[in-house]
C-alpha cells in the first residue's frame, strides 16, 4: 500500500541546474499537490491540479512549473535552480474536489541548492 | 493577513497529561474545514482530525480533539494523555469555500513543536 511516493529522497544541485522531481499516487484521486517547506514558514503551496488536464498556481510559483501527466503522476521542475529554492518538497494527493478529504503526503524531497 | 495562525512555536507538557495547541483562523467563508496535521523528527506529514465549519459537535479521534469555537475563529487541538511519541510539530490547516467550485488549496500554519517530557 505505497500511498504517495516522490523520487529521489535527497538531491543536490548546483545554481543553474534543473531537475525533475517526480511524484506518483496510487489511490486514485483527484486532486494533486506539491508544497515545500521551510523553516517557521510551516507549508507553502507551490502548484496544484484539482483534476487530471489542469493545474494552478499556488503561494509560491515562481521558479518552478508542473505537469499532471495522468491521473496518477504530478511532476515538478526547476527550470534553474536557486539557493533560495533549498528546501523540503512535498507532493500530496486527496480524494475529491474540496471538501473534508485530507491531503495523503508523500515523504518529501530534501533539495540543496549550492 | 495570514489564513492561519499559530502562536506557540513550542510547547512543553508532561507524559500522561493533557495539552491544547491554539490555531486561530481568518476567512469570510461560511463553508470552510478545518484539519490538523503532525509531522514526526521523520519527516512525514500524519493526517490527525478534521472539522468542518457546520459540524455541530467537536471532533475527536482516539486521544486527539478539537476545540472549535466558531464566533472566535479559533480550532485548538486537544490531546490528551500525552505520549512520548507525541512530541512533533503540529500543524493547523484549512480549506475555504467547502463543495462545488471550491477551492482546492489547503492552507497551513507555522507550526507548533510539542515536546513530551518523561
Amino acid at each position: 500500500n505505497a500511498g504517495v511516493t516522490q523520487t529521489p529522497k535527497f538531491q543536490v544541485l548546483k545554481t543553474g541546474q534543473s531537475m525533475t522531481l517526480q511524484c506518483a499516487q496510487d489511490m486514485n484521486h483527484n486532486s494533486m499537490y506539491w508544497y515545500r517547506q521551510d523553516p517557521g514558514m510551516g507549508l507553502r503551496l507551490i502548484y496544484y491540479s484539482a483534476s487530471e488536464g489542469t493545474t494552478d498556481k499556488g503561494e509560491v510559483p515562481n521558479g518552478y512549473n508542473v505537469s499532471r501527466l495522468n491521473k496518477r503522476e504530478f511532476s515538478l521542475r526547476l527550470e534553474s535552480a536557486a539557493p533560495s529554492q533549498t528546501s523540503v518538497y512535498f507532493c500530496a494527493s486527496s480524494a475529491r474536489t474540496g471538501g473534508s478529504s485530507p491531503l495523503h503526503f508523500g515523504n518529501g524531497t530534501r533539495l540543496t541548492v549550492t | 493577513a495570514q489564513k492561519i495562525t499559530q502562536t506557540q512555536p513550542g510547547m512543553f507538557v508532561q507524559e500522561k497529561e493533557a495539552v491544547t495547541l491554539d490555531c486561530t483562523y481568518d476567512t469570510s467563508d461560511q463553508s470552510y474545514g478545518l484539519f490538523w496535521y503532525k509531522q514526526p523528527s521523520s519527516g512525514e506529514m500524519i493526517f490527525l482530525i478534521y472539522q468542518g465549519s457546520y459540524d455541530e459537535q467537536n471532533a475527536t479521534e482516539g486521544r486527539y480533539s478539537l476545540n472549535f469555537q466558531k464566533a472566535r475563529k479559533s480550532a485548538n487541538l486537544v490531546i490528551s494523555a500525552s505520549q512520548l511519541g507525541d512530541s512533533a510539530m503540529y500543524f493547523c490547516a484549512m480549506r475555504e469555500g467547502l463543495g462545488q467550485g471550491g477551492s482546492e488549496k489547503l492552507v497551513f500554519g507555522k507550526g507548533t513543536k510539542l515536546t513530551v517530557n518523561p
